[in-house]
């Protein structure tokens, strides 16, 4: 059971390319989300999913794009890269919450390390 | 939206004391309140959570307090190990969102010295 996948664990991208995350789990879990992680700034939601299909913004969505096309994988995309995207990159999951209970872990992935010069 | 601030930044203790870290949050609505475990090349972990209808929660060496008239929360770490070393994150969310939209604090950095 390997529980969240990401890939690539580290890449390094010139300014203006584009590349795409791929970050995918094998727990059957509904929801989906992207965080970026930065020095000092804690984690912060760039999109997320509730199921196969949606999608929707996060707290700084701009300059990337998502989807979710199986439930299993969740897509995060970079159209044309910035100095300023550089950062790491976690995926988290949970499953859909029962009984009214929201209190399910994340399940975060082992993030991708982004580096954009 | 919620805001979540976080300290200290970074923590540094003597193996065998006590930690704490505390974190303050803006908007009332919010009522779950967990804490993550970050070790060095790796995504954070969930050790210990707390609902609002409740002010204190234990499991084993690790507790959490909540203060919903303040808005403040603590995590408290008693007998520290040096395999306690790691970034700790709080975080806050209203649940009756239904999908846990999770606003997470700057971090602490703790360190426990053998």
């Amino acid at each position: 059971n390997a529980g969240v996948t990401q890939t690539p664990k580290f890449r390094v991208l010139k300014t203006g390319q584009s590349m795409t995350l791929l970050c995918a789990q094998d727990m059957n879990h509904e929801y989906m989300y992207w965080y970026r992680q930065d020095p000092g700034m804690g984690l912060r939601l760039i999109h997320y999913s509730v199921g196969e299909g949606t999608t929707a913004k996060g707290e700084v969505p701009d300059g990337y794009n998502v989807s979710r096309l199986k439930k299993q994988n969740f897509l995060l995309g970079l159209e044309s890269a910035a100095p300023s995207q550089t950062s790491v990159y976690f995926c988290a999951s949970i499953d859909r919450p029962r009984g009214g209970g929201g209190n399910q872990p994340q399940h975060f992935g082992d993030g991708t390390r982004l580096s954009i010069l | 939206g919620e805001n979540v601030e976080q300290h200290p930044s970074t923590l540094s203790v003597q193996e065998g004391d006590s930690a704490v870290i505390k974190c303050t949050y803006s908007d009332s609505a919010s009522n779950y309140f967990p804490w993550y475990k970050q070790e060095l090349g790796k995504g954070p972990q969930l050790i210990i959570d707390i609902r609002s209808n409740v002010g204190e929660k234990k499991d084993q060496r690790i507790a959490v307090t909540l203060n919903k008239t303040a808005k403040h929360f603590s995590l408290h770490i008693t007998e520290t190990q040096p395999e306690d070393s790691a970034v700790y994150f709080c975080a806050a969310t209203n649940m009756n969102t239904g999908f846990q939209k999770l606003v997470f604090g700057t971090g602490t950095r703790l360190l426990v010295s053998p």
